[in-house]
């Protein structure tokens, strides 16, 4: 079966320091990835999204980037982070465009 | 857009009522979705509908579509406190995308 990680669960960073989030796919292969930021009780905003290595979609510009450096793994960064920066962060999969997502457990990213 | 819109944004009833949830979208789809978002986790699909159906139930799920008015319904029947959720409707167009939630409280 097929399952998605996401770590850390919980981050809390400083103004101006780095980000790093990972998000890694089990049990499947060339899935759609895709990254999303929610507000608290808030819908879903798209980031990113990746149909294969090396291929990132933008949906909003931002002080975000994603990098898809293997076909299971996709990672969400920044070289400096800003208090708008905080949010729920969300990495899901699926087999194809339109296709049912599959959701990771999500990280919870508060920048100070 | 083809953004689904969930109404009502929020809903509090009492365990063994039903609750209501509805959707609205405006192009043409292929499918629609729904999703159950527990606070402070990821979303868990809950149920697809295909645009040639017009109601499929899963479990207490009970859920309609209406291609003419381009709306969508979630019916949660004989309602638990463990329904307590956001619920999203998701909508296929060049890619899946999400409604801004309805949050359910069902109090014991």
């Amino acid at each position: 079966s097929q399952t998605i990680h996401q770590w850390p669960a919980t981050l809390v960073q400083p103004v101006g320091s780095p980000l790093s989030l990972e998000c890694t796919v089990e049990g499947t292969s060339n899935p759609n990835l895709y990254w999303y930021r929610q507000a608290a009780g808030r819908g879903l905003q798209l980031l990113f999204y990746s149909v294969g290595i090396g291929q990132i979609s933008s949906e909003v510009p931002q002080n975000l980037s994603a990098s898809r450096p293997q076909d299971r793994q996709f990672i969400l960064s920044s070289k400096k982070l800003l208090l708008s920066d905080s949010g729920f962060y969300l990495c899901a999969w699926s087999r194809g465009r339109t296709d049912t997502q599959y959701f990771g457990p999500g990280t919870r990213l508060t920048v100070l | 857009s083809q953004q689904g819109e969930e109404d009502p944004q929020a809903l509090s009833i009492q365990e063994g009522e039903n609750a209501t949830m509805n959707c609205s979208y405006k192009t043409s789809i292929n499918n629609l979705q729904w999703y159950r978002q527990n606070s402070g986790r990821g979303l868990v699909h809950l149920i697809l509908i295909r645009s040639n159906e017009r109601e499929k139930h899963s479990g207490r799920l009970r859920v309609t579509l209406d291609t003419s008015k381009k709306s969508s319904s979630l019916l949660i029947t004989a309602s638990r406190a463990a329904d307590t959720a956001s619920y999203f409707c998701a909508t296929d167009g060049s890619r899946l995308t999400f409604g801004e939630g309805t949050q359910l409280t069902v109090n014991p």
